[in-house]
């Protein structure tokens, strides 16, 4: 079967980095997607993984190894309203994105 | 207006009411999506659009009924549903280019309660 897995919730300190890390197991892969999810609100596009490496885009970078099906988003100088849900989704070999269950992050003062 | 739309934001229904979802998208997308999303569950694909065409239809009880009358709309009619249907439904969009599917976008959902 496909499975995504990241970790239920964090907690990190306002200023701080955190890492959320999600590992996959899926039949093919066409990308990996993260995104973010305020509660009571939409999803949104943070970032696309499809080669190996990392992707900075701010103070959040994505990073890929598709040998190990583990992926992790990098949050930097944390700030309060970076509290949400973070989606981990993979596309499969037809495309299909299969998601996480997405990781609740909290930040404390 | 821009992005992609949901109506109502919130929705209590009754076990053998009819009611409908709209979501509109005015990004120009050709693919169009609804999910469901239940606490603490990953979000659950239940149809997909392309070209105005369903193109997936995954195992979704026949209750939910999907109609996709242009690539702008997409609307998910409801009968007889059941408490297990409380959920937050979830339109998005994105556009697919020779099979291949751009990132989503997605409306702010419809919290559905079934009572």
């Amino acid at each position: 079967g496909q499975n995504i897995d990241q970790p239920t919730e964090m907690t990190a300190t306002e200023g701080a980095i955190v890492q959320i890390n999600c590992t996959y197991q899926t039949s093919g892969f066409n990308g990996l997607f993260w995104y973010q999810q305020h509660a009571g609100e939409a999803p949104t596009f943070l970032s696309y993984n499809v080669l190996d490496g990392l992707e900075e885009k701010g103070r959040f970078s994505s990073f890929l190894s598709r040998s190990k099906g583990y992926s992790y988003l990098l949050l930097k100088e944390l700030q309060m309203k970076d509290s949400a849900s973070y989606l981990c989704a993979v596309q499969d070999s037809n495309y299909q994105l299969i998601w996480g269950a997405g990781t609740k992050l909290i930040i404390k003062p | 207006e821009t992005g992609v739309t949901q109506t109502p934001r919130h929705l209590v229904m009754g076990m053998t009411n009819k009611k409908s979802l709209k979501c509109e998208q005015h990004l120009g997308h050709n693919a169009m999506y609804w999910y469901k999303q239940s606490a603490k569950k990953p979000l659950e694909l239940m149809f997909v659009y392309s070209l105005e065409e369903r193109v997936e239809n995954n195992s979704v009880p026949s209750r939910f009924s999907p109609e996709c009358p242009n690539s702008s709309h997409l609307f998910l009619h409801l009968h007889t549903l059941q408490p297990e249907d409380s959920a937050l439904y979830l339109c998005a969009s994105s556009q697919e280019r020779g099979g291949v599917y751009t990132e989503a976008f997605f409306g702010q959902g419809t919290r559905l309660t079934v009572v």
